[in-house]
């Protein structure tokens, strides 16, 4: 079948670096994308990995391996503001498939 | 830069009735997908819609049903529905084939009572 893994949750202090892993199993895996989303909001776009490598766009990075099926996102400098739930997602030959979440708590 | 948008924001509905959500894609956006998420869940992918044609589709019944207008605008119908259907109803968008980098709408919230 088809699938997406990561983490339920993960705990991080306020100024250090948190990474989410994702491993997928996807036929026809065209890349990998995340998406932010705060409670009671919709999902925002963050990144997306087509290509094996690291994508950098501020304080968020995304990193991509096709050969082990496996992708991570990376936050530095955390803030408050980035305690939400964190998605990967991925696309298909026929669908797109969501991870369920993984949920990210920050403690000052 | 008009974002994407649904509507209604909130829907009650009762068992076996039929509902219609709506969508408007971001600016420039040809591509509209549709998701269902219930609560503490990852979005659902229910179908995609391209050049007014269900281009993907998730493992969701026909009771789920959709359309696409020439100005890329969308619908989705649910039939027959059930107290299980109650979630949040998201609507995104994209350009072309860029499946992996969508624009999310603020959802319909329907329940089914």
């Amino acid at each position: 079948g088809q699938s997406l893994e990561q983490p339920s949750e993960v705990t991080a202090v306020e100024g250090a670096i948190v990474q989410i892993n994702c491993t997928y199993q996807t036929s026809g895996f065209y890349g990998l994308s995340w998406y932010q989303q705060h409670d009671g909001g919709a999902p925002t776009f963050l990144s997306y990995n087509a290509l094996d490598g690291l994508e950098e766009t501020g304080r968020f990075s995304s990193f991509l391996s096709r050969s082990d099926s496996y992708g991570y996102l990376l936050l530095q400098e955390l803030q408050m503001k980035d305690s939400a739930s964190y998605f990967c997602a991925g696309a298909g030959d026929d669908k797109i498939i969501f991870g369920k979440g993984t949920r990210l708590h920050i403690l000052p | 830069d008009a974002g994407v948008t649904q509507s209604p924001t909130h829907l009650i509905k009762t068992r076996g009735q039929q509902v219609t959500l709506r969508c408007s894609p971001k600016s420039g956006h040809d591509t509209v997908s549709w998701y269902q998420q219930a609560l503490g869940q990852g979005p659902q992918f229910i179908f995609q819609y391209y050049e007014e044609e269900e281009r993907q589709r998730g493992n969701f019944p026909d009771r789920f049903s959709g359309h696409q207008f020439p100005n890329y605008s969308s619908e989705l119908n649910v039939n027959a529905l059930l107290l299980g259907d109650s979630a949040l109803y998201l609507c995104a968008s994209s350009l072309g084939g860029r499946q992996g980098e969508q624009y999310f709408g603020p959802g319909t919230r329907l329940t089914v009572t």
